[in-house]
């Protein structure tokens, strides 16, 4: 069965440094998400990719996060600098095309678990 | 805007014993509901979802949840919980424009199940 992948799996950095994750969607899917979860919340969306143009960074914390999709397949997320509040699970989603219908299902990856000191 | 409210945090339940989980969302309109579970070091799977129709509606691993419109809740429940159940259980609305709606999760209820 076809999963998404990410990496690493953990990832454990010191405050002010750099940091990337990996998500490799599902082979044919469109549209590509990145969430944060932090330890004792759901999921939160941040951002949203159609194959290689963001859609929805409206929760993306643009001065220290970036992503990219260049070639509408596999996706980075960057931080830089690395601050304390992001140690959460990052978790990496995708579906066939965007939107929410009873045909359209978001699968998840196992995520990748940041600590930062 | 669109939100979800799980009440509970944790739940012991016991094996072999049926199961509730509580979901109350807030939306305007008839909304698209999910249930999601995500076992410890995993991502999410996703257990059912509604859109419309019928208000009972069954998932993966012998869950079921019903959407009451008149109480704004979308409870999920399973008959005889597995010790295999326990696990963290997400709530989410889909919310924003369509053709670009997203995933809107609660706080989520994690399950215990003893022996």
């Amino acid at each position: 069965e076809a999963e998404v992948a990410q990496s690493p799996r953990y990832k454990i950095t010191e405050k002010s440094q750099a940091v990337a994750f990996w998500c490799d969607p599902i082979s044919g899917h469109a549209t590509l998400y990145w969430y944060r979860q932090i330890l004792g919340q759901g999921p939160e969306l941040l951002v949203q990719f159609q194959d290689e143009s963001v859609v929805d960074d409206s929760q993306l914390p643009k001065d220290r996060f970036s992503a990219e999709r260049l070639k509408g397949v596999d996706s980075t997320l960057k931080i830089q600098p690395a601050e304390l509040g992001d140690s959460a699970m990052y978790l990496c989603a995708s579906s066939l095309v965007p939107g929410l219908s009873s045909y359209n299902e978001q699968f998840f990856g196992p995520g990748t678990r940041l600590t930062v000191l | 805007a669109q939100s979800v409210t799980q009440p509970d945090i944790h739940i012991t339940v016991s094996e072999g014993a049926s199961l509730e989980l509580r979901c109350n969302y807030s939306y305007g309109a008839t909304p698209y509901l999910f249930w999601y579970v995500q076992s410890p070091g995993q991502g999410l799977q996703l257990l059912l979802k509604y859109f419309s129709g019928d208000t009972l509606v069954q998932g993966i691993k012998g869950f079921e949840a019903e959407f009451k419109r008149s109480q704004s809740s979308f409870n999920l429940r399973k008959p005889s919980v597995h010790w295999s159940d326990a696990a963290e259980y997400f709530c989410a609305v889909g919310a924003g424009n369509t053709g670009f709606q997203k995933l809107v999760f609660g706080t989520g209820t994690r399950l215990l199940v003893s022996p």
